[in-house]
């Protein structure tokens, strides 16, 4: 079972539109982060919200966390066409010390001129 | 900074013949990963190293894969005899330590025919 996921597969707006992207996790975190993937591309960070933060900003980006609900979103404003693409949450997992990352299915985004 | 660096891009195998992909992470950063990405199954973990050294590689179908790491500057993913749904998309990334953002290579699209 997917220890990360977006709840939804593709969400679509218009260029100058917010767009906001949900994830949902089943184990307990130190970290979640949120990573972009374009076409052709391998994925892009774009902000890591620790679990002590409610909040993080990045330009037009804003994550938030909610630990009691494990549960995070990422909101887009003023979005524009280049923001097309694949948006995952991904949570890190602790392998014998180590940590690798566990992705959601992503969310495509699809912005419209 | 050319980021992290795999070849080649896209390979086309034969049922049963062998496949190496090659990762070259960023200079200085301590810790590599291998994931593995299909429409299907998303972004799946496969391995990962730190300081050269093998720390977990619980992602990794035993029978068929191996990863090595032999110098700082490049990791290999290997696959024997390979098999159709062992095509994907198989992205390497590499951070400065074990909790900093990954950056990812563009991957290499494996194809087996």
């Amino acid at each position: 079972s997917q220890l990360a996921e977006e709840n939804s597969w593709a969400l679509s707006v218009h260029e100058g539109e917010s767009v906001t992207v949900n994830c949902s996790y089943k184990t307990s975190i130190t970290a979640l982060q949120w990573y972009r993937q374009k076409s052709g591309k391998g994925p892009a960070q774009l902000i890591l919200i620790r679990s002590n933060e409610r909040e993080k900003r990045n330009g037009r980006l804003r994550a938030t966390l909610d630990t009691s609900s494990q549960s995070s979103s990422l909101s887009i404003t003023a979005t524009r066409c280049e923001d097309t693409a694949v948006y995952f949450c991904a949570t890190d997992a602790v392998y014998q010390g180590g940590r690798a990352l566990i992705f959601g299915t992503g969310t495509t985004v699809s912005v419209s001129p | 900074n050319a980021g992290v660096i795999q070849t080649p891009r896209h390979k086309v195998t034969g049922k049963g013949q062998e496949a190496t992909l090659w990762c070259e992470p960023i200079s200085g950063h301590s810790a590599v990963f291998w994931y593995r990405q299909t429409i299907v199954q998303g972004l799946e973990f496969l391995t990962y190293f730190r300081n050269q050294a093998p720390i977990d590689d619980s992602g990794m179908p035993k029978e068929r894969f191996s990863a090595q790491m032999p110098n700082q500057s490049h990791s290999t993913l290997k696959i024997q005899s390979t098999q159709p749904q062992d095509s994907a998309v198989y992205l390497c990334a590499s951070s400065s330590d074990n909790y900093a953002e990954q950056f990812f290579g563009p991957g290499t699209r494996l194809t087996v025919l």
